[in-house]
């Protein structure tokens, strides 16, 4: 079985530009979900996507954006990049939608001068 | 603001013994609640995880207790090992699909 991956491991961007992170759920998960964890802090929830759709939203802004593939896999597209944006961010994937445990990968490390 | 919250953001536990991590959540209609372990430079971990319509759980090495009343959760970590150092998130699943985590407690194991 294989767990969640995600690439790239490591990424450093300019305001302004704009980032695609990718993400492989875990085999037979169908759900991904994505975070933001600042420095010191905990993961903070991006958005969920099912079935190629998004299936809820946290407190973050339009720039950030997904996608879905009919082989489960997703992307987070974040736009216009600040500073703040500088963030690990993970993704986990799950049986389903509903009280479903959340397996995480590793995470992208993104870096914004 | 977040609404879960670990009581002390830093343990220390001798080799041996026993850790016990401490978690407040707010929203008493949270019925589904998860640990996580996260290591240097990983994403986190599941350890274990905990419905409410229980008030404890063992897993290997590890014991969730539940307190719906006071709104707590704790894990309890026998024979604290090195490999254990870490820092523990508790998580609250809210509105069934999406983790809400608290700030952390970084364990650190004394030799």
């Amino acid at each position: 079985e294989t767990g969640v991956t995600q690439s790239p491991t490591h990424l450093i961007k300019t305001r302004g530009q704009q980032v695609t992170l990718r993400c492989s759920s875990q085999s037979g998960h169908n759900t991904v979900s994505w975070y933001q964890q600042a420095l010191g802090q905990g993961p903070q929830f991006i958005f969920q996507y099912y079935r190629e759709e998004e299936n809820g939203r946290g407190n973050f802004p339009p720039r950030f954006s997904g996608l879905q593939f009919p082989n489960y896999s997703s992307e987070l597209n974040v736009n216009a990049l600040e500073l703040d944006d500088s963030a690990l961010y993970l993704c986990a994937s799950s049986l389903g939608t509903t009280q479903e445990t959340q397996y995480f990968g590793p995470g992208t490390r993104l870096l914004v001068l | 603001g977040e609404s879960v919250g670990l009581h002390l953001p830093t343990l220390s536990v001798q080799e041996g013994d026993n850790s016990i991590i401490n978690c407040a959540y707010s929203n008493s209609a949270s019925d589904y609640f998860i640990w996580y372990k996260q290591e240097s430079g990983k994403g986190p971990q599941f350890i274990i995880d905990i419905r409410s319509n229980m008030d404890k759980r063992q897993g290997q090495r590890v014991t969730v207790l539940l307190n719906k009343t006071v709104k707590h959760l704790s894990l309890q970590i026998a024979a604290t090992q090195p490999g254990d150092s870490a820092v523990y998130f508790c998580a609250e699943n809210v509105d069934d699909y999406k983790l809400s985590f608290g700030a952390g407690t970084t364990v650190t194991v004394r030799a």
